[in-house]
């Protein structure tokens, strides 16, 4: 099955830095990878996605970039802030149009300093 | 707007009982998810479900089966709970043939 790394655990940053966190995948026919942030209580919310046959997507401040060749996807915040603090989890599946389900990494929690 | 809902945000049970966990959508969804997510493991899926009387199993089934007689719900059973099934829940469905996986609030269980 997939297997999904995720690096760093933790991030700290200072307002206004950059934050980037990596995650690597085994399964050559995954296709689909989201990314989740989760804040203290509450539940995951997709905050961007990516498909295979894309290498970089941008909304505002989040990107995410895909290597297929070399199975590494990341996720960039750029000019953080203190509501950037979180849980961020990536993820990968094979979207065939089944009900796969997702592989996650571990998470990073991500600390922004003031 | 996207609801999926659990029934229980927090539970308390003791080793041996049988444990309900329920989850709702109401946007039709086909696919449905559970998922149990560990500090230091992230979220791991436990069984999935095509759409109704349909399910398969995930990364982690041992301990646990599941039930979707309507659409709109799926439920988690613990047949018999184990201190190691002390954790966070979480619930999620899609559309099929669309990636988006909409989660619910989680139901925290403490099994003593």
């Amino acid at each position: 099955g997939e297997n999904v790394e995720q690096h760093p655990s933790t991030l700290s940053v200072q307002e206004g830095d950059s934050a980037v966190i990596k995650c690597t995948y085994s399964d050559s026919a995954s296709n689909y990878f989201p990314w989740y942030k989760q804040e203290l209580g509450k539940r995951p919310q997709l905050i961007i996605d990516i498909r295979s046959n894309v290498g970089e997507k941008k909304d505002q401040r989040i990107a995410v970039t895909l290597n297929k060749t070399a199975k590494h996807f990341s996720l960039h915040i750029t000019e953080t802030q203190p509501e950037d603090s979180a849980v961020y989890f990536c993820a990968a599946s094979n979207s065939g149009g089944g009900a796969d389900g997702l592989t996650f990494g571990k998470g990073t929690h991500l600390i922004i300093q003031p | 707007d996207v609801k999926v809902t659990q029934s229980s945000r927090y539970l308390v049970k003791r080793t041996g009982e049988k444990v309900f966990l329920e989850c709702v959508q109401d946007m039709d969804h086909e696919n449905m998810f559970w998922y149990r997510q560990d500090p230091g493991l992230g979220l791991r899926l436990i069984y999935f479900s095509y759409d109704v009387k349909m399910k398969e199993k995930g990364d982690i089934p041992e301990g646990y089966s599941v039930s979707r007689e309507k659409k709109e719900r799926f439920s988690l059973i613990l047949e018999s709970a184990s201190t190691n099934q002390t954790s966070m829940y979480l619930c999620a469905s899609r559309v099929i043939h669309q990636e988006t996986q909409y989660f619910g609030p989680g139901t925290r269980l403490l099994v003593l």
